[in-house]
């Protein structure tokens, strides 16, 4: 059975602080991928990063980034110089083969951007 | 390029009632993922549609229902509301490309409020 872990209910940061959200996930899959979806009060869910897992290296756009760890099973995204519309629920996803397997989602990090 | 789209975007029943819920997916697109987010609950799939046959089914009883059409839009359908299937159920589409991975991409969602 696939799992996903965010541990970080909701987050409160300063606008222009920077802020990292956590994501650690379970698998016995060998090959699967994971994901970042964002969700701002709107409701819509934002498709904002894929990762494979034979795939290790970070990744960089713009403010964001994402530190890919297979070794801890780990997947955080970190925001730079956080801005107010950053506000949204952001959600880690995982799925295996693709056309086999569903998106797990996590709980979801409520990341709140205050001016 | 029109992303995905679902109608209506709010619904209101009432106990016992039945729902019907309608998503087109991106132009090209041939998957249809539906997905329902209740409070408290989280993301959890509901339904796959691949090449307008069910593929995935997730945990939910039978009164919850769909089907996918010659134009890869889908349907919904949800009989005997209860309370609890108070819910924004979230439409995704993908296309499935062997060997490239698939992204899910996200409709704006139908809010569903049974009374």
């Amino acid at each position: 059975a696939q799992k996903v872990t965010q541990a970080q209910t909701e987050i409160s940061v300063v606008e222009k602080e920077d802020v990292t959200l956590d994501c650690v996930y379970e698998t016995r899959d060998t090959t699967y991928y994971l994901f970042w979806y964002k969700q701002p009060p709107s409701g819509e869910l934002v498709f904002l990063i894929r990762r494979n897992s034979f795939d290790e290296q970070n990744e960089i756009s713009g403010r964001y980034s994402w530190n890919f760890q297979k070794s801890t099973s780990s997947f955080n995204f970190t925001i730079t110089a956080s801005q107010v519309v950053d506000s949204a629920v952001y959600f880690c996803a995982l799925s295996g083969l693709m056309g086999y397997s569903t998106l797990t989602f996590g709980k979801g990090t409520m990341l709140l951007v205050s001016p | 390029e029109a992303g995905v789209t679902q109608s209506p975007t709010h619904l209101i029943k009432t106990r016992g009632q039945q729902a019907t819920l309608r998503c087109s997916p991106i132009s090209g697109h041939t998957s249809v993922y539906w997905y329902q987010q209740a409070l408290g609950l989280g993301l959890q799939f509901l339904l796959w549609y691949d090449e307008g046959e069910e593929r995935n089914r997730g945990n939910f009883p039978p009164r919850f229902s769909g089907r996918q059409f010659p134009n890869y839009s889908s349907e919904l359908n949800v009989n005997a509301l209860e309370l609890e299937d108070s819910a924004l159920y979230l439409c995704a589409s993908s296309l499935v490309v062997q060997g490239a991975g698939e992204t899910q991409y996200f409709g704006p969602g139908t809010r569903l409020l049974v009374l």
